[in-house]
């Protein structure tokens, strides 16, 4: 059974550091995996996708990175700006028969970036 | 281009109640999925519809039922509404619903149970 798990549940840190949010999964067998961000009370943005032959995908100053072998995906914020703080959330769909694309989500890290 | 947009944003219902919520997926999208979110915590799948029928299912009971239009668009229904049901309930389209297909989601429909 899959399972995704993010660690730390929450990160402060102050305007302009470069940042790492670290997500594991257990099952290496994967399609893709997703990133998304979601603000309080609202929906998910998705802000990265990467499937399962790719290394790392790049967006403005994002960059996340996928190893398989080793069960983790990164997801890099440089310079940090007080707009990134959310909930960041990954998410894999299980491999096996009759997946769909379901997705299984870690609990998320909230990123707090003070002024 | 509309993205995934859902109906109603909030709704207050008591204990026992009935609801029904519902998601028009993004333009060129035929599968549309829906996800419990709790407070704190990483979306719950529930189940997922192409084709106007239910292809996989969460662990959900069965008060969890669903619908998918001819146009796409979706219904989640919730009868003998619990306390426990109270959450954030968000809905993601994809084009097929493969799972190497990025999937988008809407806003979000709070549902508060009293």
């Amino acid at each position: 059974k899959q399972e995704v798990t993010q660690i730390p549940a929450a990160l402060s840190v102050p305007e302009g550091e470069n940042l790492v949010l670290n997500c594991s999964f257990t099952d290496s067998a994967i399609y893709n995996l997703q990133w998304f961000r979601q603000d309080p009370g609202k929906g998910l943005t998705s802000l990265l996708l990467i499937q399962s032959s790719q290394r790392e995908q790049t967006s403005g100053r994002l960059n996340a990175s996928l190893d398989k072998s080793s069960g983790r995906s990164t997801l890099y914020i440089a310079a940090s700006q007080p707009g990134d703080s959310a909930t960041y959330l990954c998410a894999v769909p299980p491999h096996g028969s009759g997946n769909t694309g379901k997705l299984i989500f870690g609990q998320g890290t909230t990123l707090q970036v003070k002024p | 281009d509309a993205g995934v947009t859902q109906s109603p944003t909030h709704l207050i219902k008591t204990r026992g109640q009935q609801v029904t919520l519902r998601c028009s997926p993004k333009s060129g999208h035929d599968t549309v999925s829906w996800y419990q979110q709790a407070l704190g915590q990483g979306p719950q799948f529930i189940f997922q519809y192409y084709e106007e029928e239910e292809r996989q299912r969460g662990n959900f009971p069965d008060r969890f039922s669903g619908h998918q239009f001819p146009n796409y668009s979706s219904e989640l229904n919730v009868n003998a509404l619990l306390l426990g049901d109270s959450a954030l309930y968000l809905c993601a389209s994809s084009p097929a619903g493969g799972p190497w297909d990025e999937q988008f989601f809407g806003p979000g429909t709070r549902l508060t149970v009293l």
